[in-house]
């Protein structure tokens, strides 16, 4: 059963850093570009970045281009999200989620990240 | 990038009626690289069915699509207590990966 499980989220002052991480079971992870999605409170999702299979490539919606950083770890099916230099406009649940050919396969539960003084 | 407009905005109905949703892209994207996703009130998205009709796993057939280029339908026949949740489109053809705005279908 695929299953992808976020962790890391919690209140965090404006300025500071936060980094979450994504845990893979049941597929083989390093096989997939894996992604991060955004949802702020009572609003849409929104892409946050993205990393290809080998982690070679790595792209960022520009909101968060140069304070984020993606990174992944296949030899421990987790993917990870360094969020630098939060502002009040991170505050969101953020999840984790799987490219397939057909979309975005499964996603997470998500983690709340809330920033806030 | 490429913006996804979903229409209408809520779409108030009653179990066994049709629903059809509407997305429109500020320019072209293939079918392939085209989804729909469902969000229940309290869980995470979940994928439901691609621009070439594949169905997520555990997707019924009353899900189905139709479009192409800058148009897109998603349509649910006879509406069950479950389809009441907000769909998203999305294109995931190249980045920035994007989404539109939800349609939230409501009794």
């Amino acid at each position: 059963q695929v299953h992808l499980v976020e962790s890391g989220g919690g209140v965090v002052q404006p300025g500071r850093s936060l980094t979450l991480s994504c845990g893979a079971s049941g597929f083989i992870f390093g096989s997939y570009t894996m992604h991060w999605v955004r949802q702020a409170p009572g609003k849409g999702l929104t892409w946050v970045a993205g990393m290809s299979r080998d982690g070679s490539n790595q792209y960022y919606a520009d909101s968060v281009e140069g304070r984020f950083t993606i990174s992944r770890d296949n030899s421990k099916n987790t993917l990870y999200l360094q969020m630098d230099s939060l502002g009040v406009d991170d505050t969101a649940v953020y999840y984790c989620t799987r490219a397939t050919g057909d979309g975005f396969d499964p996603w997470g539960q998500g983690t709340l990240v809330t920033v806030s003084s | 990038e490429i913006v996804l407009t979903q229409s209408p905005g809520t779409l108030s109905l009653s179990p066994g009626e049709r629903a059809t949703l509407s997305c429109r892209a500020s320019r072209s994207v293939s079918s392939i690289y085209f989804a729909w996703c469902q969000q229940r009130p309290g869980q995470a998205p979940r994928l439901l069915i691609s621009g070439t009709s594949r169905r997520a796993a555990g997707v019924p057939d009353r899900f189905s699509v139709s479009g192409s280029g800058t148009d897109f339908t998603l349509t649910i026949d006879r509406l069950e207590p479950e389809d009441f949740a907000v769909y998203y489109c999305q294109q995931f053809g190249s980045p920035p990966y994007t989404f539109g705005q939800g349609t939230k279908v409501e009794i």
